[in-house]
């Protein structure tokens, strides 16, 4: 696509419900970046992926927190059983050596626990 | 470990005036990238100029550009005639040059808030 898209762009929730996140990077992107962003607050780096691997995994804040990728494309992030202070907005962003690796956001999802 | 400070959390500037956002970094490594993005209220991340850190030259994109001091591991943001749609949050960020060991991930600074006054 022309640029990175996720979905939903807003999601409301319940605490202790489980909750997917969807990224599309741009097309032929092969870097894959999730972050998050609490209410004024900066990006919070949460996995990285390369292809479909996800080689630093260091950001995941609990085990409640997984994504996967798959065809080296389309990646969802996971939230199990939310806690309010899960609220936030989730950025995703890709990038390649193609765009001089630099890295292109999503507009986000913006997730609230209630 | 790399980091990023911005120690300016808001600042204003009247319209048409110039207005600078202050950075600065820490790094050990020699090769990297550093980057201002924009984020206005619809949270889109919007890139707004790059720099490469072997570059001694700073980098311009039309009224925006950049001071970038590598010795003093400064990267400040000078935005020239401002206008009202330039009232954003304005981060700074740091990434390992391609190669390295080092994922790619960007490193960000808290940000700035940029108020643009009629």
């Amino acid at each position: 696509g022309a640029g990175v898209s996720q979905s939903p762009s807003n999601k409301v929730t319940e605490k202790g419900k489980d909750v997917e996140l969807r990224c599309d990077p741009i097309s032929g992107h092969t870097a894959l970046y999730w972050y998050r962003q609490s209410l004024g607050q900066g990006l919070e780096f949460l996995i990285y992926f390369q292809g479909n691997s996800a080689p630093d995994k260091s950001g995941l804040p609990s085990d409640r927190f997984s994504a996967e990728r798959t065809g080296g494309s389309v990646s969802t992030l996971t939230i199990q059983r939310t806690q309010q202070e899960d609220s936030a907005v989730y950025l995703c962003a890709s990038s390649s050596p193609s765009s001089g690796n630099t890295i292109y956001f999503g507009e986000g999802s913006w997730l609230t626990v209630v | 470990a790399q980091t990023v400070t911005q120690s300016q959390p808001e600042m204003s500037v009247q319209e048409a005036e110039t207005v600078t956002l202050s950075c600065t970094y820490d790094t050990s490594e020699s090769d990297y990238y550093l980057f201002w993005y924009k984020q206005p209220p619809s949270r889109q991340m919007i890139l707004v100029i790059r720099q490469e850190a072997y570059k001694q030259q700073n980098a311009t994109e039309n009224r925006f550009s950049v001071n970038f001091q590598k010795a003093a591991k400064s990267f400040s943001l000078k935005i020239s005639d401002s206008q009202l749609g330039d009232a954003a949050m304005y981060f700074c960020a740091y990434r390992s040059g391609y190669g390295s060991s080092n994922t790619g991930k960007l490193i960000f600074g808290q940000g700035t808030t940029l108020q643009v006054k009629p």
